[in-house]
């Protein structure tokens, strides 16, 4: 029984190089969803897919973010012309679509340096 | 835009000590989560609520998903050192969309 998997777990870039992000959700959940946490903050909601269709974008996925799940299994995020202010853990989730309600799995999480 | 106030912002108590921490919010939600987090790690699902009124527990662990749906709470009974972490209430809007709001998390410390 695997959980939610993200590699890498850190990274270290400098500003202005493009970065990118990969989940694996578990096995079968159809929906996967990408959250950004700064210290001391709780996890904000970037972006989720259902499937492969990308159902909902926050206002914090700038022009230099993009995310995609190509074939509704792994997703990847990607971060064009990184900033300092990028510098996050960037947390992956998936859930699966039941009657009784949503419950979403979080993944280890990727830690982002931005130099 | 939508918050939740979580309180306390953080706890120092001793060991054996039951522990209450709540989130409020001034919109209805339609699911309550709350997980916990260690250092460097990503959030671990504790309690999961769907209705209005619902009390769960999962051993030490009790949470309700408050009757006007603005509210939940989430008990720890008898603590131990590793409940040391912070735990943060997770809620889902109602007709909003899969995605949860956070709140600001509330640190616990444990004393031996």
């Amino acid at each position: 029984d695997t959980g939610v998997s993200q590699d890498p777990r850190h990274k270290i870039t400098k500003r202005g190089q493009n970065v990118t992000f990969r989940c694996d959700p578990i096995s079968e959940h159809n929906r996967l969803y990408w959250y950004r946490q700064t210290l001391g903050q709780g996890p904000e909601f970037l972006t989720y897919f259902q499937n492969e269709a990308q159902l909902e974008k926050s206002r914090l996925l700038s022009d230099r973010f993009s995310a995609e799940r190509p074939k509704g299994s792994f997703s990847t995020l990607e971060i064009q012309r990184t900033e300092q202010g990028d510098s996050a853990m960037y947390l992956c989730a998936s859930s699966p679509k039941t009657p009784s309600g949503e419950t979403q799995y979080f993944g280890p999480g990727t830690r982002l340096l931005v130099l | 835009g939508q918050q939740l106030n979580q309180s306390p912002q953080s706890m120092f108590i001793q060991e054996g000590e039951d522990v209450s921490m709540n989130c409020t919010s001034s919109s209805i939600f339609n699911t309550w989560l709350w997980y916990k987090q260690d250092p460097g790690e990503g959030p671990v699902l504790l309690i999961a609520l769907y209705k209005a009124g619902e009390l769960t527990s999962n051993g030490r662990l009790t949470a309700q998903f408050g009757i006007t749906r603005k509210d939940s709470f989430l008990n720890i009974s008898a603590s131990i050192p590793s409940d040391v972490g912070i735990y943060f209430c997770a809620g889902r809007l109602y007709n909003q969309g899969g995605k949860l709001i956070f709140g600001q998390g509330t640190e616990l410390s444990v004393k031996p």
